[in-house]
């Protein structure tokens, strides 16, 4: 079946470096791809939706000059957190989905744990 | 804007007992969503629910739809230990048939007891 994978799965950063996550669909080509955060505890939140070959779409209250969005091959996107700070450590979650997709699940990845120290 | 409403949330419940956990949301989608969450792990499909009316069963879990209603149910049926987990429902506006994000609700914490 079709499956995303995320990486890295874990990292740890120093308050002001930037981090880069990557998300890739391993067997279909994803148009789209979403880009989720999670607190401890709390439910998944909506940051952006990467589109292949244009810009993100960021949700309100999303900075996008702090969380970079690239997606620029139908296979991978990129979210780069710069200059990280403690408060941007969370759980960050990618999933995939094409135009088709009506019916199937969209598919998560594995999950990026960042801690800013 | 869309909010997704998740009840209870938290439950805690002995094997072998049944129950159910509601979804509801306030605007019209075309599609449903159940996932399972557990510690430090990401989300794991469960159904995908897109008419009204619609029910899937998979081993012990049970998930219907009304959308009239705005109203998504997932039942567990004289649970087990291995189901205990956090039970996300999420919704995704109206798209056409274009991918969008999800509407997650706020998950349903669920311990299982022997």
């Amino acid at each position: 079946g079709a499956v995303v994978s995320q990486h890295p799965s874990r990292v740890i950063c120093k308050s002001g470096t930037s981090v880069k996550i990557e998300c890739r669909s391993l067997d279909f080509q994803a148009t789209t791809m979403f880009w989720y955060r999670q607190f401890p505890k709390q439910s998944l939140m909506l940051m952006a939706t990467s589109n292949e070959g244009s810009k993100a779409t960021y949700e309100q209250g999303v900075e996008k000059d702090k969380f970079l969005i690239n997606h620029a091959s139908l296979t991978l996107s990129t979210l780069t957190v710069t200059s990280a700070h403690p408060e941007d450590s969370s759980f960050y979650i990618c999933s995939a989905g094409t135009p088709h997709s009506y019916n199937s699940p969209l598919h998560f990845g594995n999950g990026t744990r960042l801690t800013v120290t | 804007e869309l909010k997704v409403e998740q009840n209870p949330l938290f439950l805690s419940m002995q094997e072998g007992k049944n129950y159910t956990i509601y979804c509801n949301y306030s605007t019209t989608s075309d599609r449903l969503y159940w996932y399972r969450q557990d510690p430090g792990k990401s989300l794991e499909s469960l159904f995908v629910l897109l008419s009204n009316g619609a029910v899937k069963q998979e081993g012990r879990l049970m998930a219907s739809l009304d959308t009239k209603a705005r109203l998504s149910t997932l039942h567990i049926t004289a649970a087990v230990h291995d189901l205990s987990a956090t039970y996300f429902c999420a919704v995704v506006s109206y798209s056409g048939g274009g991918a969008d994000g999800l509407t997650f609700g706020k998950g349903t914490h669920l311990i299982i007891q022997p």
